[in-house]
């Protein structure tokens, strides 16, 4: 069975702290890996997608990575309004399933 | 305009009550999908539909149901609501099987 899986499930950071989340994956021969951001109450918005593993994609503070078997999200000097929760999804090989969504990391930056 | 609209954004019900979640969208795109959120439990697939004639049960479809009306629209509905039921339900849509998910704003329902 196709899994995903975040970690950790809650994050709290000071303004400026660096970290990452992550993504691990049981898909076999995955066909895309994707990250949203959600704020409480609202719909995901999504952030990025990775096809391969060695691709890197960036937007402002954030910088998502992929290998095979898991993608980072790292934050680089996080300010309060990125606090959010982060989903990332896996496509599967056929295409004819839909997207396998983990849990989500929550994360709180403070002031 | 939103690319994927939800209507109502709230909702309180009462037990035993038929309710129906209404989405649509403009991306153009065959494939929509309904999750419910809960805390701690993330996103869980109700129903999904990749074209007009397709309907699919996700991992949690009892006590839900579902209509393709056309293209571009995809409606939940609740036959007998009941207060386990409360959540926040979201519509979604993607182009294929490996590409991006195009969420709606949510529904927040409440059945009392």
């Amino acid at each position: 069975e196709d899994q995903v899986t975040q970690s950790p499930e809650a994050l709290r950071l000071q303004e400026g702290e660096s970290s990452s989340l992550n993504c691990s994956y049981t898909v076999s021969g995955l066909r895309g890996l994707f990250w949203y951001r959600q704020d409480p109450g609202k719909g995901p918005e999504f952030l990025f997608t990775l096809y391969s593993a060695g691709e890197e994609k960036e937007k402002e503070r954030l910088k998502a990575t992929l290998t095979k078997k898991e993608s980072f999200l790292h934050i680089t000097a996080p300010k309060p309004e990125d606090s959010a929760t982060y989903l990332c999804a896996a496509a599967n090989p056929s295409g004819n399933t839909p997207l396998v969504f983990g849990k989500g990391t929550r994360l709180s930056v403070i002031a | 305009d939103a690319d994927v609209t939800q209507t109502p954004r709230n909702r309180i019900t009462k037990t035993g009550k038929r309710i129906m979640l209404e989405c649509s969208q403009t991306k153009g795109h065959d494939r929509m999908y309904w999750y419910r959120q809960d805390p701690g439990l993330g996103l869980r697939l109700i129903y999904y539909s990749f074209d007009v004639k397709d309907i699919n049960k996700g991992e949690i479809s009892d006590g839900y149901s579902v209509s393709r009306q056309a293209q571009a629209k995809f409606s939940l509905s609740l036959e007998s609501a009941i207060p386990n039921q409360t959540a926040l339900y979201f519509c979604a849509t993607t182009a294929g099987g490996n590409t991006e998910a195009f969420f709606g704003q949510g529904t927040r329902l409440t059945v009392v």
